[in-house]
């Protein structure tokens, strides 16, 4: 059981660039989420989805692209990075949010600098 | 409009001491919370959680509070020890709306040995 899974670790990437970054899971979870991490600024959620071909927009989705075609699979798009975008991002997964006990499971992360 | 605050960004404590992290929320509509616990350079992972419906949850040296007519809520780590530092995040969920966590901005736990 891998559990949360990203890649790529670490990116590097210019500004206007386009890039995906992967997240998949193992444990059957309906619901997957990212947040971005910023100094100062907690987790904050980006983009959520409930199921497959269901998603929902967060707190900060500008400038991100989510779909889910899968229940495993929940790769996030970058359409033209920015600065701004500079961040630690973190997918998780769970069960239904209404299913209690409820916890989320995050993965390791993926460090992106944007240049 | 920040819904999950933890007002102190660091915290240092003695080992074997006791720790007190403290959250506070804005919407009367949480009725589930949780902890999580952040080493560097990895992904959050959870720690203890509690609904509404209880005012205390314990896990080993581990006890979370709930205030609801405050909308606070604190963590308390007894004894603490030097494992135990990390950034911890408090999180706050209408389970009843299946709405997403909300987290707040976290807690640096330093443990002193």
């Amino acid at each position: 059981n891998a559990g949360v899974t990203q890649t790529p670790k670490f990116q590097v990437l210019k500004t206007g660039q386009s890039m995906t970054l992967q997240c998949a899971q193992d444990m059957n979870h309906e619901y997957m989420s990212w947040y971005r991490q910023d100094p100062g600024m907690g987790l904050r959620l980006i983009h959520y989805s409930v199921g497959a071909g269901i998603t929902d927009q967060g707190e900060v989705p500008n400038g991100y692209n989510v779909s889910r075609s899968t229940t495993e699979d929940f790769p996030l798009r970058l359409l033209s990075a920015a600065p701004s975008q500079t961040s630690v991002y973190f997918c998780a997964s769970s069960g239904l949010l209404a299913e209690l006990p409820y916890e989320q499971y995050f993965g390791p992360g993926t460090r992106l600098t944007v240049t | 409009d920040q819904q999950v605050k933890q007002n102190s960004p660091s915290l240092s404590v003695q080992e074997g001491r006791i720790s007190i992290l403290n959250c506070d929320y804005t919407n009367s509509m949480f009725d589930y919370f949780l902890w999580y616990k952040k080493y560097p350079a990895e992904g959050p992972t959870f720690l203890i959680s509690i609904s509404s419906i209880k005012d205390k949850n314990e896990d080993g040296r581990f006890t979370v509070f709930l205030n609801k007519s405050a909308k606070h809520l604190s963590l308390h780590i007894v004894p603490s020890q030097p494992g135990d530092s990390a950034v911890y995040f408090c999180a706050a969920s209408e389970v009843s709306g299946n709405t997403p966590l909300v987290f707040g901005k976290g807690t640096r736990l330093s443990v002193i040995a």
